[in-house]
């Protein structure tokens, strides 16, 4: 069965640089979920997507932005990077109607020098 | 904070012998579940018990759930070497979105 499809896999980036992590949640899933975990801690909601529109926001930085597109994938955008945004990103994707079934991905690792 | 706490956060045990984890929440759920994580790697769904359940198996497995304590536990039978990895609760409230994940037990089985 298809699953979450997320890339890159793994980001190198620097202080104050721009990074784009994108997420292919599984086909027909029409809700997509953005997770971050730290070194060691849980992982921490960031923003969601319903049909395209935003549909709830957690602890998402300003400097973060994301979007669902047509196709429902969704890319989360995060500018200005710091040493604390190194970090494992997760998607994960679900129905709405299901919305506690959440599929999530491998995650991108983003390490921030 | 309506983050769930597992307790123990680190625990270690000989192969063989059986592995509780035990997750806490703050209000009323709608659902828990439970996942694991090698290290550094992506969540692996494990269960779901719903508020209205009390306890659920699948295979080694069992998890149950006191609404009245507010709390979860997993149990893991005839643990392996390979049960190696952290568990994290998730619960979602009022009907919201999104995961509130707990902080974690890892779990280190020594063979």
């Amino acid at each position: 069965a298809a699953g979450v499809i997320q890339s890159p896999r793994h980001l190198i980036k620097e202080k104050r640089e721009t990074a784009t992590l994108k997420c292919y949640p599984i086909p027909r899933h029409d809700t997509v979920y953005w997770y971050q975990q730290g070194p060691g801690q849980d992982p921490q909601f960031l923003i969601s997507f319903y049909e395209k529109m935003q549909s709830d926001k957690g602890s998402i930085p300003d400097r973060f932005s994301a979007q669902q597109f047509s196709d429902y994938h969704s890319e989360l955008n995060m500018s200005s990077l710091e040493l604390g945004d190194s970090a494992l990103y997760f998607c994960a994707s679900s129905f709405l109607a299901r919305r506690y079934e959440q599929y999530f991905g491998p995650g991108t690792r983003l390490t921030v020098t | 904070s309506q983050q769930g706490e597992e307790d123990p956060q680190a625990l270690s045990i000989q192969e063989g012998e059986n592995a509780t984890m035990n997750c806490s929440y703050k209000t009323s759920i709608n659902n828990l579940q439970w996942y694991r994580q090698n290290s550094g790697r992506g969540l692996v769904h494990l269960i779901l018990i719903r508020s209205n359940e009390r306890e659920k198996h699948s295979g080694r497995l069992r998890v149950t759930l006191d609404t009245s304590k507010k709390s979860s536990s997993l149990l893991i039978t005839a643990s392996r070497a390979a049960d190696t990895a952290s568990y994290f609760c998730a619960t979602t409230y009022n009907y919201g979105q999104n995961f509130v994940f707990g902080p974690g037990t890892r779990l280190s089985v020594l063979p």
